[in-house]
Parts: C-alpha cells; structure tokens; sequence
C-alpha cells in the first residue's frame, strides 16, 4: 500500500525554470491538497481539489497551477521558478475535506532549492 | 478568519520531563482540532484528533491534548518525553466554508538523553 507519492525527492532549479512536482494516492481519497513548509512559517495550504476535475486556490497560490484530471493524480507545475520557491513541498490526501474528520495523509515531500 | 496560534517555537527539555505544547485557535464556528508530528526528515503524521465529545483525546505515544472551548485552545500533553520524541509538532485546525487544514507555525521538541 504505497500511500501518498511524490515525486521528485530532490530538486535544483535555475531562476525561471518551469517544472512539476507529481504527487499520486492509491487510497481513493477525493482530497488533494499541496502544501509548502518553511522555517517558522509552519505548512501554507498552495492549492487544493475536493474532486477530479476542482481544483481552488489556497493561501499562498501565486506561481503554482494544478490540475486534477484524475482522482489520483494532483501534479504541481511551478510556471517561473523563483528564489522564493525554495521550500519543501508537501501533497496530503484524504478522504473528505483537509479538515474534515478524515486526517491528511501526507506524502515524504520534495525539498526544492531554486537558484 | 480562522487561525491558529503556537506559542512556543523551541522547546528543550530532558528525557522523563513532562511537556505541554500551547494551541490556541481562533474561528467561531464548529471545529476540528488536530495535532500532527513531524519527526526529522520525515512527512507529518497525525498524533491526535478532536472532534466532539470528551474534550480530553488520547493520542498514540502517550500523548494527550485538551480542548477548552472558553480559551480557544488544544494544548498537547505528555507526562514523561523520550529522547525518540524530538520532533515537529503542529497544531491544526479543520473547518470553515472551504473545509480547509490550517496549520500552526509549529513547536520543536528537543529531548535531551
């Protein structure tokens, strides 16, 4: 049972690269959500998708689109990457809403660095 | 606006001290409280949930958290740390319109062997 995965681990991006970050569920959950975690500032909700097809903006949206055209798939694509990018990148699904009664299952993340 | 408030951003304490983490939120409305726990170079995992009911939940690893309802807070409890129980841990709080997990700035935990 392989949970939440993202992929990659590990990133170095140049200032204005594009590229997207995968994240996959097995669980057939329908809440999606990508979240970015740095120092201090604890997890900033990016964007997030109660189904296929819907997808909102979180708190922190700006640079990131998402997608979700299948119920396990919610990739993040960062369109013009840039220094204040860096952070560690984190998908979580469950199956109703992120703060509903069913907790998040998290992914082991994809730490950035962008140059 | 919902939002969620951790007082202490370092805590260090030695092994079999007791512990207590401070959560304060603020929303108005019905909500859903959880406490998730980062260990080093790990994802979060959920410690515990409140929902409804006893306002004291048990956790998994001996933690405990209470929630009073007049203070707006959940703080997190544990009579005796082990040094396996540094780590990141984050208050959270579910609920609102959107249904939306919003996160504490986060608490961490060195336990001195």
């Amino acid at each position: 049972n392989a949970g939440v995965t993202q992929t990659p681990k590990f990133q170095v991006l140049k200032t204005g690269q594009s590229m997207t970050l995968q994240c996959a569920q097995d669980m057939n959950h329908e809440y999606m959500s990508w979240y970015r975690q740095d120092p201090g500032m604890g997890l900033r909700l990016i964007h997030y998708s109660v189904g296929a097809g819907i997808t909102d903006q979180g708190e922190v949206p700006n640079g990131y689109n998402v997608s979700r055209s299948t119920t396990e798939d919610f990739p993040l694509r960062l369109l013009s990457a840039a220094p204040s990018q860096t952070s560690v990148y984190f998908c979580a699904s469950s199956y109703s809403t992120g703060g509903g009664r069913s907790p998040l299952h998290f992914g082991n993340g994809t730490r950035l660095t962008v140059t | 606006a919902q939002s969620v408030s951790q007082h202490n951003h370092h805590v260090i304490l030695s092994e079999a001290a007791s512990l207590e983490l401070g959560c304060n939120y603020s929303y108005g409305g019905t909500v859903n409280l959880f406490w998730y726990v980062q260990y080093p170079g790990q994802h979060l995992q959920l410690l515990l949930k409140y929902f409804s009911g006893d306002p004291l939940v048990k956790g998994i690893k001996g933690f405990e958290a209470e929630f009073i309802k007049s203070k707006f807070s959940f703080n997190l409890r544990k009579p005796s740390v082990q040094w396996s129980d540094t780590a990141e841990y984050f208050c959270a709080l579910g609920g609102g319109s959107q249904g939306n997990l919003i996160f504490g700035k986060g608490t961490k935990l060195s336990v001195k062997p």
